[in-house]
């Protein structure tokens, strides 16, 4: 069962455009991760948000956990070609120490 | 540059072959993972240590065994392998205390098995 949905799984912009990150679960999780990995390498974590309606800042990249804590979002600013990679979402289950919940990922392409 | 270091980059082997995979990390970290990654696909867990010891096997095969001679250093042994193992392999790491604390991601292990 696939506890987090991750939307969209692709996604081509033209730079300079914005655009938004959805990860939405019926399930609450005790907190939530986003990660970017490019090839060849692994995940990058980008964020942790841990506490229901917390909005984090990160340059261009804002992160916000639901106020249930069942859903978060990922939005990008006047995006980039460096922005460029396959962004993941990760849930910490209430119950079930030291396990992540992966979203499958939404594959970014930003164009010059 | 990853907190997290894991060698080799890249691995050939033999169905019959043994190898073991390395991971290594300084943080202090007291969590040690292990990951299993297909092509345009999320990780899939396969093996959690805490405190050196294994607390966590997601039903993975025998041909898949893991170690954790100490607290920086996580190793899996692979023998065995079928084709349909080859994926990157990635070790991960966190402070110790539930999942509300972030985990860190080496660069894997590109594994090909022929």
């Amino acid at each position: 069962t696939q506890l987090l949905e991750q939307s969209p799984q692709f996604l081509s912009i033209q730079e300079g455009e914005n655009l938004t990150v959805y990860c939405n679960s019926s399930s609450v999780f005790s907190s939530l991760q986003w990660y970017r990995q490019e090839p060849g390498e692994g995940p990058v974590l980008l964020v942790t948000v841990v506490t229901g309606g917390e909005v984090k800042k990160l340059k261009r990249l804002t992160f916000q956990f639901g106020d249930a804590r069942k859903d978060s979002s990922l939005h990008i600013t006047a995006a980039q070609p460096g922005d460029t990679g396959l962004y993941l979402c990760a849930g910490g289950r209430i119950q079930g120490a030291q396990k992540l919940v992966f979203g499958q990922g939404t594959r970014l392409t930003i164009n010059p | 540059d990853t907190e997290v270091t894991q060698t080799p980059k890249h691995l050939v082997m033999g169905m019959t072959n043994k190898k073991s995979l390395k991971c290594e990390q300084h943080m202090g970290h007291r969590a040690m993972y292990w990951y299993k990654q297909k092509a345009k696909k999320p990780p899939e867990l396969m093996f959690v240590y805490s405190y050196e010891k294994l607390s966590i096997n997601e039903s993975v095969p025998s041909r898949f065994s893991p170690e954790c001679p100490n607290s920086s250093l996580l190793n899996l042994h692979l023998h065995a392998l079928q084709p349909e193992d080859s994926a990157l392999y990635l070790c991960a790491s966190s402070q110790s205390g539930g999942n509300q604390r972030p985990q860190h991601f080496g660069d894997g292990t590109r594994l090909s098995i022929l």
